[in-house]
């Protein structure tokens, strides 16, 4: 089966530091893309940050609410896709969502495809100051 | 940043009815967009990725309409689990950004 576990959530004083992990199992992580979302009490969601996946340089995105504080890295040794939020803010309080790029596969080649097919169940932070 | 929009806030629809829930993007987006399903307690899960392909083990009474900057999710002949808040994204530009979501409830 497919899936995303998020772990590490709970409370966290604003200022400090908080390291979110996303274990996978189910698939070949290392292929994947991945992202976090996240969903403050009551309201919408937002995409906060994305990593690729290695064939496409492992490279970042980050939202610009979070750029500067926000670090996306992974793991494809452990299948796992870690959220670093530093200098945390109480609207930092959210449901926080690891969810995976959906990808196009054709012959021997699958394109990245920027929707998100898999969600984890989510992990919440709650920051007080 | 491309803003998303959708109307309308809240749609109420008796069970067995259509549902039409509208998408709209600030600016042209191609065929880049996906909606999800979001019920309480629960994380969104994709129904539609690229405007109008049913992701898997999505029901048949679940389409996806449109292109450039107007998009429509149907959902017809409702069912009692398909009471939910519905969100579109787009993923044509970064960052990819959602709409504020339609509430789907009993009428």
């Amino acid at each position: 089966e497919v899936q995303l576990v998020e772990s590490g959530g709970g409370m966290a004083q604003a200022g400090r530091s908080l390291r979110l992990s996303c274990t996978a199992s189910g698939f070949s992580f290392g292929d994947f893309g991945m992202s976090w979302v996240r969903q403050a009490p009551g309201q919408g969601l937002e995409w906060v940050g994305f990593i690729r996946n290695k064939a496409y340089g492992g490279t970042t995105e980050y939202a610009a609410s979070v750029k500067g504080r926000l670090i996306i890295s992974r793991d494809d040794s452990k299948d796992i896709a870690y959220l670093q939020l530093n200098s945390l803010k109480i609207e930092d309080t959210a449901v926080y969502y690891c969810t995976r790029e959906g990808q196009y596969c054709g012959g021997d080649r699958c394109v990245p495809q920027g929707h998100m097919d898999v969600w984890g169940k989510g992990t919440t932070v709650t920051v007080s100051s | 940043e491309i803003v998303m929009t959708q109307s309308p806030v809240t749609l109420s629809v008796s069970p067995g009815e259509r549902a039409t829930l509208s998408c709209r993007a600030s600016q042209r987006i191609s065929n880049d967009l996906a909606w999800y399903q979001q019920k309480p307690g629960q994380a969104p899960r994709l129904l539609i990725y690229d405007a109008s392909t049913r992701a898997t083990a999505v029901p048949a009474r679940f389409s996806g309409s449109g292109s450039g900057t107007e998009f429509t999710l149907t959902i017809s002949g409702l069912q009692s689990e398909d009471f939910a808040v519905y969100y579109c994204h787009q993923y044509y530009k970064w960052p990819g950004t959602f709409g504020p979501g339609t509430t789907v409830d009993v009428k």
